[in-house]
């Protein structure tokens, strides 16, 4: 079946420092799954990040980027400079277009130090 | 904006009992959808429903009952609860298909059993 796996947390990180959260992606019966970061702020539901649907392509939001790489199966989380409300849950997933689930990798708790 | 309400948001149950979650939202979306999520791993969907009296089985399907009466509500039951069971259940719902489109979550339902 499909599976995503990312970076295993938690991760702690010091404000204004680098970040990179690892995925890599396994879809069964489609070349090109569709992509996804969701993100789990502290108190609040679970809620899209950023998605890319089509390979090679880069997608952005808050600061974060992701770029659908097709050779190596990845679709890493970056971000060059973080901030403290950057600390939350962050959910890889892929999805395969229609009415498809989606899968989601476990999760990665991030904690940012001021 | 719209709107996904769980309810209850802490349910305790007794081994054995049959247990009801409930979903309604306002965005008019057609489909829904139900994960579970355990501690340390990702979302794993039970069921969805792609429209109304529509009912198809996820991964998770064992164990659990669905119904999409009406269009706003989606609801999931555990139909014998286990014991020391923990878990978080997550509804969503997305425009048509999940996979190209924004899935919109809820604040989710803990379920304990004693």
């Amino acid at each position: 079946g499909d599976s995503v796996t990312q970076t295993e947390g938690p991760v702690t990180v010091s404000e204004s420092e680098s970040l990179i959260i690892n995925c890599t992606y396994s879809a069964t019966s489609i070349a090109y799954p569709n992509l996804f970061w969701y993100v789990r702020y502290p108190g609040e539901g679970l809620q899209l990040l950023l998605k890319v649907i089509t390979a090679g392509q880069k997608g952005s939001s808050r600061g974060f980027e992701a770029t659908y790489n097709k050779e190596t199966t990845s679709f890493h989380l970056q971000k060059a400079s973080v901030q403290e409300s950057d600390s939350a849950v962050y959910y890889c997933a892929l999805g395969k277009g229609g009415n498809e689930k989606i899968t989601f990798g476990a999760g990665t708790k991030l904690t940012i130090k001021p | 904006g719209g709107i996904i309400t769980q309810t209850p948001k802490f349910l305790i149950g007794q081994e054995g009992q049959k247990l009801t979650l409930k979903c309604q939202q306002n965005f008019n979306h057609d489909t829904m959808y139900w994960y579970r999520q355990d501690s340390g791993k990702g979302l794993r969907l039970i069921y969805y429903s792609i429209t109304e009296n529509d009912l198809q089985k996820g991964d998770l399907s064992e164990g659990y009952d669905a119904s999409r009466e009406k269009k706003s509500s989606f609801s999931l039951t555990v139909t014998s609860a286990q014991k020391n069971e923990m878990a978080v259940f997550l509804c969503a719902s997305s425009i048509w298909g999940a996979s190209a489109e924004t899935l919109y979550f809820g604040s989710g339902t803990r379920l304990t059993v004693l």
